[in-house]
């Protein structure tokens, strides 16, 4: 059975740091590319960024360039959102999911809430 | 803000049809596969259509997807309260080299 489990949200104050993790089981990651997908609370779905099975090539939106930075430990299975210089409207869901073709992503963790305020 | 259009709302009563549209440009959407997500509240989406027109395995054949020019669209027939919940299209953008979602759209059956 494919799982997927985030952890590593919490409260952080602005300008500060969190790591996500997202657990996967079940299949051979690096056999896919991996995104992360975050919703602010009563909000639409966003995209953020995605990695290469191997971890050769990554991908972000604007709104977290040079902030973000996603990796993955295949030998662990594990994926990874670094998160630094957040802001309050970076408050929200955050998912992992797994794209088995061109952005069909057919299984979604079951999300970790990331809160930025003072 | 989303650089994929969509109608903030949708309506239709049990066991008729809607159409939920998604609307880019050329370089999302018409270049690029489109993907729908059903999500239902507090829950994690749940893929409905992937590659414009293909349904994963255990989606019911009341949910389709179709891709003219630069704009998508998902059909549901057959319509159950069940079906209640946000809609979202997906796409790659090829300017942006970015994923981008629609704005999604909210379905309510009467």
């Amino acid at each position: 059975e494919v799982l997927l489990a985030e952890s590593g949200g919490g409260s952080v104050q602005p300008g500060g740091s969190l790591r996500l993790s997202c657990a996967a089981s079940g299949f051979t990651s690096s056999d896919y590319w991996m995104h992360w997908v975050r919703q602010a609370p009563g909000k639409g779905l966003v995209w953020v960024s995605c990695i290469e099975g191997d971890g050769s090539r990554t991908k972000y939106a604007d709104f977290v360039k040079g902030r973000f930075t996603i990796s993955r430990d295949n030998a662990k299975n594990t994926l990874y959102l670094q998160m630094n210089s957040l802001r309050a409207e970076d408050t929200a869901v955050y998912y992992c999911t797994r794209d088995f073709s061109n952005l069909g992503f057919d299984y979604w963790g079951q999300g970790t809430l990331v809160t930025v305020s003072s | 803000q989303f650089v994929l259009t969509q109608p903030p709302s949708v309506s239709a009563a049990p066991g008729q049809k809607v159409t939920i549209s998604c609307s880019g440009s050329s370089s999302k959407i018409g270049n690029s596969y489109v993907s729908w997500y059903q999500q239902l509240p507090g829950t994690a989406p749940k893929l409905l259509i992937h590659d414009n027109n293909k349904r994963p395995s255990g989606i019911p054949d009341r949910f389709s997807g179709s891709k003219s020019g630069t704009s998508a669209t998902l059909g549901i027939i057959g319509l159950q309260t069940g079906d209640e919940a946000n809609y979202y299209c997906a796409t790659w953008d090829s300017s942006l080299d970015a994923g981008v979602f629609g704005g999604g759209t909210k379905l309510t059956v009467l």
